[in-house]
């Protein structure tokens, strides 16, 4: 059972526009929730966390919020460029080191 | 350059021959991962370890071993390897406090006929 859920396979965004990338997830043990990114042909790389204790991790145009008690996680891009373009993993970490990702968001900035 | 490397990139094997994947990392991080990538299921981590000698099961740990005997090396061992373990592999590395920032390598495709 996926403990961490995206639901958007893929967003296409405007150039210059505001790209937001959901995430739910159903583990109340978390202890950071993670973005990472990933191109064609290379592994992840990571982008940017957030703690579990905290509701906003800022990083350059990047951000992440954190809505406990929905469960819910987003990352924000702003302004999207094309080399934005990926797929996004959302991911989670447990205590005891576990790490569980999403099944992904493939974002397109169109030019 | 700091970096994980894995070999080999491509791999086409049949089943119930033994194969190894090899992970190396050159960042002298204690905490190593191995993950597999299938489409809409996203990647699911296989088994970790936080340092050598120790190594844990992560969420899809059957078929798969792994030691560590070195704290660089990080091997995945398929012991009698079948077709549902055709799929994209990733290895990581990260310091054993900042495990949510792992640093990955290139991948390593595998199919089992």
């Amino acid at each position: 059972d996926q403990q961490v859920k995206q639901n958007s396979p893929s967003l296409s965004v405007q150039e210059g526009r505001i790209s937001i990338l959901n995430c739910d997830y159903t583990n109340s043990m978390f202890d950071y929730f993670l973005w990472y990114k990933k191109y064609p042909a290379e592994g992840p790389t990571f982008l940017i966390s957030i703690s579990s204790i905290k509701d906003k991790n800022e990083d350059g145009r990047f951000t992440v919020f954190l809505n406990k008690s929905a469960k819910h996680l987003s990352l924000h891009i702003v302004p999207s460029q094309p080399g934005d373009s990926a797929v996004y993993f959302c991911a989670a970490l447990t205590g005891a080191n576990n790490l569980f990702f999403g099944t992904g968001t493939r974002l397109t900035v169109i030019p | 350059e700091a970096q994980v490397t894995q070999n080999p990139r491509y791999l086409i094997t049949v089943t119930g021959k033994k194969l190894t994947v090899t992970c190396s990392q050159n960042m002298n991080h204690e905490y190593m991962s191995w993950y597999r990538q299938d489409p809409g299921l996203g990647l699911r981590q296989i088994y970790y370890s936080m340092n050598v000698e120790a190594t844990d099961k992560g969420d899809v740990p059957e078929g798969y071993k792994v030691s560590r005997k070195e704290k660089r090396n990080f091997p995945l061992i398929l012991e009698s390897p079948s077709p549902n373990q055709t799929s994209l592999y990733f290895c990581a590395s990260s310091p054993w406090d900042r495990s949510y920032e792992q640093y990955f390598g290139p991948g390593t495709r595998l199919t089992v006929t």
